[in-house]
């Protein structure tokens, strides 16, 4: 069964100090990884996109990073701000590209 | 313009009445989804279309109607809905193929009552 899991469910930080998101996911065949942004109650917005031949993908304070063999991908952000504070999705593409296959998210709260 | 929009942003509705979603996109896009999301839970698929036809329907019940009038506009008509229905629906739009990105309206809190 296809599936995305992240972790940590949610986290905690202090402005100005970076954090790493993880994503794993069991999606065969594999067509590309995006990383969303969503602020609550507001939709989804792309970060990034990644194919099976990319390893890193860099988007402002943003880097996302996809290991293909081990089937794991990291969003990192650099130098958090408060308007960092929202959910983060990690969305797989297989071989239907109209049903993306969402994770299960990570609320990061920033704090001044 | 690279935006969807949705209207109305709120909707409060009673178990009895019929009310429509509305979303638009200007971006020519071919594809236009319809996803519904529990707070604290990713987007769940309900319906798709393709070039106005739909394509994909998540097996919804048919109390959730979609429209699609013309290659800009999609509606979402509700009839009879029942309170667990109550959720954040988002509307996307999207080029197609699997490189192409999704853009998300902001989407339609709905509350039924």
């Amino acid at each position: 069964k296809n599936q995305v899991e992240q972790s940590p469910q949610s986290l905690i930080i202090l402005e100005g100090k970076n954090c790493t998101l993880q994503c794993n996911y069991t999606v065969s065949p594999f067509s590309n990884l995006r990383w969303y942004k969503q602020d609550t109650g507001r939709g989804p917005v792309s970060l990034t996109i990644m194919t099976f031949s990319e390893n890193t993908k860099s988007n402002g304070r943003y880097t996302a990073t996809l290991d293909a063999d081990t089937k794991q991908s990291s969003l990192h952000i650099t130098a958090s701000q408060l308007s960092d504070s929202a959910s983060y999705i990690c969305v797989v593409t297989s071989d239907d590209p109209d049903k993306l296959i969402f994770g299960t998210g990570t609320r990061l709260q920033v704090f001044p | 313009d690279t935006e969807v929009t949705q209207t109305p942003k709120h909707l409060v509705m009673g178990m009895t009445n019929k009310k429509s979603l509305k979303c638009e996109q200007h971006m020519g896009h071919r594809a236009m989804y319809w996803y519904k999301q529990k707070a604290k839970k990713p987007p769940e698929l309900m319906f798709v279309y393709s070039y106005e036809k739909l394509s994909i329907n998540e097996s919804v019940p048919s109390r959730f109607s979609p429209e699609c009038p013309n290659s800009s506009l999609l509606n979402l008509h509700l009839h009879a809905l029942q309170p667990e229905d109550s959720a954040l629906y988002l509307c996307a739009s999207s080029q197609g193929g699997s490189y192409n990105e999704q853009f998300f309206g902001p989407g339609t809190r709905l509350t039924v009552l």
